[in-house]
């Protein structure tokens, strides 16, 4: 019973570098999402996708790249890392829409640290 | 003024008391709302949805709207200390444009004391 499934769990970057946190879900589900969450505050959008070949921006996209060549694959990209991207980052997908009523599930979260 | 309004807390309640969780909101929200929660560590799970005006109850929660004060709240009966966590208000955005984002806020952190 995998659910959504992120890795890696722990990472430390240095200033500039470049990785993908893989996001994979076993629902089927239509829709995915990647958050982030800095210490003490809420969750922000950072990219969604409704559909295999459809994502868009979220609130907080600089500095971030998505794909969906699949249903069931949202990786996501950091280019040129920054400390302040230093976070812990949650993939989620649901079968439907956010805001549909149906439950959004999330992977285990991803922790990155920016150096 | 912000879309939904929470106490950051902290909120602490002895172990066994009722835990009263609320949040105020604006015009500019849909009027059906989630609750989340998220342990320290760990990633929010939805606990309960509410869409209509009144209460809903399941098991030790519920959940009340009350669209004319524009309030939702959560009420924990019988705290327990596994009930520590943050608890999220998060508005719907029903259908349409931006319907896909959902909005978390800080929420409440929660401490029930044994």
């Amino acid at each position: 019973n995998a659910g959504v499934t992120q890795t890696p769990k722990f990472r430390i970057l240095k200033i500039g570098q470049s990785m993908t946190l893989q996001c994979a879900q076993d629902m089927n589900h239509n829709y995915m999402y990647w958050y982030r969450q800095d210490p003490g505050m809420g969750l922000k959008l950072i990219y969604y996708s409704v559909g295999a070949g459809i994502t868009d921006k979220g609130e907080v996209p600089n500095g971030y790249n998505v794909s969906r060549s699949t249903t069931e694959y949202f990786p996501l990209r950091l280019e040129l890392a920054a400390p302040s991207q230093t976070s812990v980052y949650f993939c989620a997908s649901s079968s439907t829409g956010a805001s549909s009523g149906n439950t959004i599930y999330f992977g285990e979260g991803s922790w990155l640290t920016v150096v | 003024q912000k879309e939904v309004e929470q106490n950051s807390g902290p909120l602490s309640v002895p172990e066994g008391a009722i835990a009263s969780l609320n949040c105020t909101y604006s015009d500019r929200v849909s009027q059906s709302f989630f609750w989340y929660r998220q342990y320290s560590g760990k990633s929010p799970e939805l606990i309960m949805s509410i869409y209509s005006n009144g209460d809903k109850e399941d098991g030790r929660f519920t959940a009340q709207l009350n669209k004319a004060s524009q309030y939702v709240s959560l009420l924990i009966r019988d705290s327990q200390p596994s009930d520590s966590a943050t608890y999220l208000c998060v508005p719907s955005r029903g259908s349409g444009a931006g319907s896909y984002q959902l909005t978390f806020g800080k929420g409440t952190k929660l401490s029930v004391i044994p």
